[in-house]
């Protein structure tokens, strides 16, 4: 069964503490792995897609790396707008999966 | 650019009503694919539609149906309204028919349903 999971599923963290966020993935004919940020109440704003193992890409304190059965998103020294949903997204060509997300909270 | 734009934003519906939510896309997209997401939950993928058909669809009752017009603007229509379908349904919008290319999301229609 085509499945995503992303964890933890909250994560407390300092300002400039850097951390990672997983999401692991089981799908047949992965076509690709997007990454979204959800503020309360709004809808999910992208981030990063990824298509094949051992892409990497990096926008300012975010940097998004895909292996073959998950993918991490990386935060350095985050700062308190980053405090968010960050949803991991699957896609297989015949459906769209989206983990249940990690709720990320930087306190100053 | 509007970006991807949704109408309602709040909408309290009754048990067996019926409700319409609409989307215009971002500009250039001619692609709008639907989602439901319930508190706490990522979003589930309802319906995709391009030109003007609907192309892929995910595990949701025939209640659920949509159109899209010829400037790529879509329609969700949920029929026979249950309390579960309280949700925020969420309309994402990219180009080329595909999948899997990058969508932009709009900010959503909150349904509640009593």
């Amino acid at each position: 069964e085509d499945q995503v999971t992303q964890s933890p599923e909250a994560l407390r963290l300092q300002e400039g503490e850097s951390s990672s966020l997983n999401c692991s993935y089981t799908v047949s004919g992965l076509r690709g792995l997007f990454w979204y940020r959800q503020d309360p109440g709004k809808g999910p704003e992208f981030l990063f897609t990824l298509y094949s193992a051992g892409e990497e890409k990096e926008k300012e304190r975010l940097k998004a790396t895909l292996t073959k059965k998950e993918s991490f998103l990386h935060i350095t020294a985050p700062k308190p707008e980053d405090s968010a949903t960050y949803l991991c997204a699957v896609g297989t060509g015949n459906q769209f999966y989206f983990g249940t997300g990690t709720s990320l909270t930087v306190i100053p | 650019d509007a970006g991807v734009t949704q109408s309602p934003t709040h909408l309290i519906k009754t048990r067996g009503q019926q409700v319409t939510l609409r989307c215009s896309p971002k500009s250039g997209h001619d692609t709008v694919s639907w989602y439901q997401q319930a508190l706490g939950q990522g979003p589930q993928f309802i319906f995709q539609y391009y030109e003007e058909e609907e192309r892929q669809r995910g595990n949701f009752p025939d209640r659920f149906s949509g159109h899209q017009f010829p400037n790529y603007s879509s329609e969700l229509n949920v029929n026979a309204l249950l309390l579960g379908d309280s949700a925020l349904y969420l309309c994402a919008s990219s180009w080329e028919g595909q999948l899997n290319t990058e969508a932009f999301f709009g900010q959503g229609t909150r349904l509640t349903v009593v």
